[in-house]
């Protein structure tokens, strides 16, 4: 199985601050990686896929970057909306899996 | 609108079976591959099955082999999710969610609904 592994588990940040959040998988995965972000009591919402690509409707300031094993999740000025917790998700085989989690707080 | 409404959850005592649904609507459903991925209390995202848009392809977590079935009905746009010898570790919020391609991720998600397995 692919382990995928998310630094850090926790971050604080204020309004108005970049966010870089790291995934790093177990081995090469070319660049099929997805993020997510979830807000508390809701389902999670699909961000990125194929690692770079921005979803319909997600604001520019998130951006993703990487292949192989290492990934990034950037947000670039962080506005009050983005505070969640954000996962990547390895797509490249079965079993699909998850990284542990980022929880975005407010400082 | 793009919706998945998932039902079927609740509590059931250790060794008990529970089907999960889920009805999807304002997308074409048979174009869809399918998860389910649960969520126990306060930790992170675990996927536990896969099935493919024709149902021809069907993949279980290793935690879950064995015990749950997935399935689906694409003349009345659902999914399903069999669970039998349930376990207190089998207590988690279970989402629906599919996507065109599983490389491309999950893109739609239902909101969930809710098992706890305690005697």
């Amino acid at each position: 199985d692919i382990q995928m592994t998310q630094s850090p588990s926790s971050v604080s940040a204020s309004v108005g601050d970049g966010v870089t959040i790291t995934c790093r998988a177990s081995q090469g995965i070319g660049n099929w990686l997805a993020w997510y972000q979830q807000k508390p009591g809701k389902a999670p919402n699909l961000l990125i896929s194929t690692a770079s690509r921005l979803q319909g409707g997600v604001p520019s300031r998130f951006s993703g970057s990487g292949s192989g094993t290492d990934f990034t999740l950037t947000i670039s000025s962080l506005q009050p909306e983005d505070f969640a917790t954000y996962y990547c998700q390895q797509a490249n085989s079965f079993p699909l899996t998850f990284g542990g989690g980022t929880k975005v707080e407010i400082k | 609108q793009v919706h998945l409404v998932e039902s079927g959850g609740g509590l059931v005592k250790p060794g008990g079976s529970l089907r999960l649904s889920c009805a999807a609507s304002g997308f074409t459903f048979s174009d869809y591959y399918m998860s389910w991925i649960r969520q126990a209390p306060g930790k992170g995202l675990e996927w536990v099955s896969y099935l493919s848009s024709s149902g021809g392809t069907i993949y279980y977590a290793a935690s879950v082999k064995g015990r749950f079935t997935i399935s689906r009905d694409n003349a009345r746009d659902s999914l399903f999710l069999q669970m039998n010898s349930l376990t207190a570790e089998d207590t988690a919020i279970y989402y629906c969610a599919g996507g065109g391609s599983f490389y491309y991720g999950m893109d739609v998600w239902g909101q969930g609904t809710t098992v706890t397995v305690s005697s």
